[in-house]
């Protein structure tokens, strides 16, 4: 039973590019989570999906970043137009929702090391 | 809103003690979720244990359990028998099912183990 899964591992891009980041959940899993953790800080809250569904954005800037989980396919996170500011690690994680027992409980990916040149 | 603090940046242990993390929170809520999570240099998340508000009774995992004290807002970490492998960056997190199931993390405690 694979984990969650993130790629690219490391991205390197210059500013104003486009960065994609993708994460795809564990087998059974249908809520999707996107972390960011700034060099020697903790873990900041971006947003949080279901299927097609965006249930909580609170975390997310304003302008630049967006975020879908689509019927098929892996949990795009996008960012336009990259600044330097924008350098760090992104985590997805994953939970089961619904009636599990473990519901609550999130399971992380690797992270994504993103660094804007 | 609701606010995790770690207030230990760093710690240090001898291979074989015990050390205990340290870890504050502050809500208005009743029934949440509280989390301890490991990050080792490979920066991967690795859950510890977890602890529901409605339960009184302290978690247990292995050589790793808390210190749940509600009235106090107090959840602390206690590893027994440290070993090398428990070298790492462990962060305290809050959930709140009631609202949505985002983590809130504090900022970390950074644990050297040593030989």
């Amino acid at each position: 039973n694979a984990g969650v899964m993130q790629n690219p591992r490391h991205l390197v891009r210059r500013r104003g590019q486009e960065a994609r980041l993708r994460c795809s959940p564990m087998k059974g899993h249908s809520h999707v989570y996107w972390y960011r953790q700034l060099p020697e800080e903790g873990l900041k809250f971006m947003v949080y999906l279901q299927k097609e569904n965006i249930i909580d954005e609170s975390g997310m800037p304003k302008e630049r970043f967006s975020a879908e989980f689509p019927k098929e396919g892996p949990s795009i996170l996008r960012i336009q137009q990259v600044v330097r500011g924008d350098s760090a690690a992104y985590f997805c994680a994953s939970s089961p929702g619904g009636r599990a027992k473990s519901r609550n409980e999130q399971f992380f990916g690797p992270g994504t090391r993103l660094t804007v040149l | 809103a609701q606010t995790v603090t770690q207030s230990q940046p760093e710690m240090s242990v001898q291979e074989a003690e015990t050390v205990t993390l340290s870890c504050t929170y502050d809500t208005s809520e009743n029934n949440y979720y509280l989390f301890w999570y490991k990050q080792p240099p490979s920066r991967q998340m690795i859950l510890v244990i977890r602890q529901e508000a409605y339960k009184q009774q302290n978690a247990t995992e292995n050589r790793f359990s808390v210190n749940f004290q509600k009235a106090a807002k107090s959840f602390s970490l206690k590893i027994s028998d440290s070993q090398l492998g428990d070298t790492a960056m462990y962060f305290c997190a809050f959930m709140n099912p009631r609202k949505t199931d985002k983590l809130i993390f504090g900022t970390g405690t950074r644990l050297q183990v040593f030989p």
